[in-house]
């Protein structure tokens, strides 16, 4: 069964540096998002992207991040200038057109020191 | 924004038995999913009941959806220990875009 699937599964880097976090949406998929949960808390909407552009971005998704799809099977969110409250796992999912199920992949867990 | 927000936010119980949890939210949706998390990894999707239905089956699984009272039901029959896991429930207000989840039931069915 297809899935979403994210990498790295684990990463780890000091405040002030730039993340990107990968994902490959399932093949026929044609809407992608991003969520993140930080640790104990609850999964919160950051951005939602279809047809090459943004769609919707909650507040938290503000000038430090942006999202991009540089090929046809990749999305990447990038973290510029990471920040201790960062740290969360991060996880993509995808929708094909028409269904409103969203499939998650298994999600980055990021660690800013 | 709108969220769902679950109860019990915890619930233990043993094998065979059922489990229910309780998703309410704030405005009106679209659709309501429930998902699974096992402790550290990824979110499994359980279910998807839209707004014009009422009651909806997969395998152990029964939700129910309450427009008027703005809640969610889901229940687990004949629990495993494999069962044990968090529980969440995401409304969609605009079919498709942002999912906003609630804080959980975390489940625990022991042997």
């Amino acid at each position: 069964e297809p899935e979403v699937t994210q990498t790295p599964s684990h990463q780890v880097t000091q405040m002030g540096q730039e993340v990107i976090l990968r994902c490959v949406p399932i093949s026929n998929h044609l809407y992608f998002y991003w969520y993140r949960q930080i640790l104990g808390q609850k999964v919160e909407f950051l951005v939602s992207f279809y047809n090459n552009e943004i769609s919707e971005k909650s507040e938290i998704f503000d000038d430090q991040f942006s999202v991009e799809r540089p090929d046809g099977s990749n999305f990447t969110l990038k973290i510029r200038s990471t920040k201790l409250e960062d740290s969360a796992m991060y996880f993509c999912a995808s929708r094909v057109d028409g269904e409103q199920t969203q499939y998650f992949g298994p999600g980055t867990r990021l660690l800013v020191l | 924004s709108q969220q769902g927000e679950e109860d019990p936010q915890a619930l233990s119980i043993q094998e065979g038995e059922n489990a229910t949890m309780n998703c309410s939210y704030k405005t009106s949706i679209n659709n309501l999913q429930w998902y699974r998390q096992n402790s550290g990894r990824g979110l499994v999707h359980l279910i998807l009941i839209r707004s014009n239905e009422r009651e909806k089956h997969s395998g152990r699984l029964r939700v129910t959806l309450d427009t008027s009272k703005k809640s969610s039901s889901l229940l687990i029959t004949a629990s495993r220990a494999a069962d044990t896991a968090s529980y969440f429930c995401a409304t969609d207000p605009n079919s498709g875009y942002a999912l906003n989840f609630g804080k959980g039931t975390s489940l625990l069915v022991t042997p």
